[in-house]
């Protein structure tokens, strides 16, 4: 089975300064690779995916991500962080069936002024 | 509706009593998904449905757990004889069609919180 691993599960950065949030996969075959935002008491929202093509994938609220096979990483960057980035953030990788998401246990981004 | 709904947002249940929650994908979506978020975890797979064939069920974890899509739109997840470990956020998701390599974004619900005590 695919899985990912996100490193540091508490991230704080100032408002302004980079946002780097990573991730790291495991598959044996060609993975489907997303980021997902989670704000307190709501659902998942969908940041960006990578699928194929083009290895650098952009989304939205400036966020964007890398694939680099070499590397087995997808990790999330920002170049100037708000304080409405607050949040969770989770990693996802497409299942072997090609149906459900597995998620790595999270990044919770602070942003402090 | 606009988003996934899902019903109720929190649940509160003794243990050993029976809980059903429910979830109102977007309309016309064809695939419906189930997962568990324990507190301070990732979400984790518990079932699939393609319209109201259940396609896939491996991360169910017990046989107390059962879900269905009779019509191929609304779901419930239903489990029975709730136990502590049941705790947690329950997240619905659509998307808009099915099929292996999953490209197609899912569309989650707010999720409902059961608490068994």
């Amino acid at each position: 089975a695919q899985s990912v691993t996100q490193l540091g599960s508490h991230v704080s950065v100032s408002e302004g300064a980079l946002v780097l949030l990573r991730c790291n996969y495991s598959s044996s075959v060609p993975p489907y690779l997303f980021w997902y935002v989670q704000y307190p008491n709501q659902g998942l929202q969908l940041l960006l995916k990578y699928t194929t093509g083009a290895t650098l994938v952009k989304g939205i609220n400036g966020f964007e991500a890398e694939f680099k096979k070499s590397e087995t990483s997808f990790h999330l960057t920002k170049p100037s962080a708000h304080m409405s980035d607050a949040a969770e953030y989770f990693c996802a990788v497409s299942d072997n069936s090609g149906y459900a998401l597995n998620f790595g246990k999270g990044t919770s981004l602070l942003v402090t002024p | 509706g606009a988003g996934v709904s899902q019903s109720p947002r929190y649940k509160v249940a003794k243990r050993g009593q029976d809980v059903a929650l429910r979830c109102d994908p977007i309309s016309g979506h064809v695939s419906l998904f189930w997962y568990q978020q324990a507190l301070g975890q990732g979400p984790e797979f518990l079932t699939y449905f393609q319209n109201e064939a259940q396609l896939d069920k491996s991360g169910l974890p017990s046989d107390r757990f059962f879900a269905e899509r009779p019509e191929g739109s609304v779901s419930t997840l239903k489990i029975q004889r709730t136990q502590q470990e049941d705790s947690a956020v329950y997240l619905c998701a659509s998307s808009l069609s099915g099929g292996r390599g999953l490209s197609n974004e899912q569309f989650f619900g707010p999720g409902t919180r059961l608490t068994v005590l």
